[in-house]
Order: C-alpha cells, then sequence, then structure tokens
C-alpha cells in the first residue's frame, strides 16, 4: 500500500523567514496531493492541494510544488508569521480511490515573533 | 454552525464502560469518515461511509462500532476499551465527486482517554 514519508518532524524558523516541508510517497498511482493545516484544539483544515497534472501550485504566501518523477512534493510557506505556527500534514490518495487518504506523519512548524 | 460537529469534546471512561461518539455533517456531504489520532503518529483511516454504506473498514477491532443512520450522522460506539486506545479520534465529510478524491472537511475532535 501507499507509504507517505513527512519531514523535518518539527521545524523553528524566524518571523518573516521560510518554511519547507517535504513529503515522499511510493505509490506512482497517487494523483491527488492535499496539505493540510491543523491549530491547536481544532481538526485539520486543507490549506492547498494539487493534482498529478500540474506541477506548481500558489495561493498567496503558500505553494506547492510536485515532482511525480522523484515522487516527491513540498509545501514552501514565504514570510511565515506566527499565525502559521501549527502542525502541517501532507496527504496523498493512494492509488486513486475516493476518500481513502494516507497522511504523512505531521511537521510542527513554530514561528518566532 | 460549523461545518462538523462532533461530541463530546472530552470524554474518560473505564475499560469495561460502553460509550457514543457522535458526528453531524451540516455540508450536504455523502461521504463520512472516521479517523483516529495518536501523538507522534499520522492520521489512521479508521471507517468510510458512502451513501450511509461502509465501504472502508481498516482492521479496525471490533470494540469500535461505527453506525451510520443517515448522511448526516456518524456514530462511534465504543466497548471494552484499552488504554492504547486513548486518541483523538477526528469525524470527516466529503463530497465525493465519481473517483476524484476531493477536500475532507474535519470536526475539531473528540479527544478520548481510557483508563
Amino acid at each position: 500500500g501507499e507509504n507517505v514519508e513527512q519531514h523535518p518532524s518539527t521545524l523553528s524558523v524566524q518571523e518573516g523567514d521560510s518554511a519547507v516541508i517535504k513529503c515522499t510517497y511510493s505509490d506512482s498511482a497517487s494523483n491527488y496531493f492535499p496539505w493540510y493545516k491543523q491549530e491547536l484544539g481544532k481538526g485539520p483544515q486543507l490549506i492547498i492541494d494539487i493534482r498529478s497534472n500540474v506541477g506548481e501550485k500558489k495561493d498567496q504566501r503558500i505553494a506547492v510544488t510536485l515532482n511525480k518523477t522523484a515522487k516527491h512534493f513540498s509545501l514552501h510557506i514565504t514570510e511565515t508569521q506566527p499565525e502559521d505556527s501549527a502542525v502541517y500534514f501532507c496527504a496523498t490518495d493512494g492509488s486513486g480511490n475516493t476518500g481513502k487518504l494516507i497522511f504523512g506523519q505531521g511537521t510542527t512548524l513554530q514561528v518566532k515573533p | 454552525e460549523t461545518g462538523v460537529t462532533q461530541t463530546p469534546r472530552h470524554l474518560v471512561m473505564g475499560m469495561t464502560n460502553k460509550k457514543s461518539l457522535k458526528c453531524e455533517q451540516h455540508l450536504g456531504h455523502n461521504a463520512m469518515y472516521w479517523y483516529k489520532q495518536s501523538a507522534k503518529k499520522p492520521l489512521e483511516l479508521m471507517f468510510v461511509y458512502s451513501l450511509e454504506e461502509r465501504v472502508e473498514n481498516n482492521s479496525v477491532p471490533s470494540r469500535f462500532s461505527p453506525e451510520c443512520p443517515n448522511s448526516s450522522h456518524l456514530f462511534l460506539h465504543l466497548h471494552t476499551l484499552q488504554p492504547e486506545d486513548s486518541a483523538l479520534y477526528l469525524c470527516a465529510s466529503s463530497q465525493e465527486t465519481g473517483g476524484n478524491t476531493g477536500e475532507l472537511f474535519f470536526g475539531e475532535g473528540s479527544r478520548l482517554t481510557v483508563l
């Protein structure tokens, strides 16, 4: 089955710096790559996603890049702010079955003011 | 009202108790899910319901029993749990789009502690 590895497990940056979180996956049939943000005491919330027919997608300060050949994708956050502090999860859909998202282990991002 | 509501938010139970977690979605979605979130581990998919029919059961122990009476409500019945079952249980919903995986909308979770 699909295996998703996420690194780093923790990341601390200074406010205004950039943060990058990387994920690798094993199933070449994966087509959907979302990123979720989980704030303390809340459920995960989708922040950006990308499908396999696109190599990069950007939404204001966040962007996701996908390399299907190498089977990895990354989340980039620029000009980080304290409110970006949270746990971030990557995920893939494995063999494309609806709703069966396979999640990475999560990255705890701390943005220091 | 938030999109996906879970109750209770916190639950403490003994190993011999029987309790239930409840989830309600107000988004008109036709798929609902239970995920288990333990510290330092990835989110684990437990059950998937599509149009009130269970379509996925990821080898979850029988002490967890799901129920989906309609497309808006999902329950997780708990009995004779073990301390290692202590975790955050997250409910989610999605609008299935004919094979294309879409956004999951999560509730805030039910924090379960088994003594």
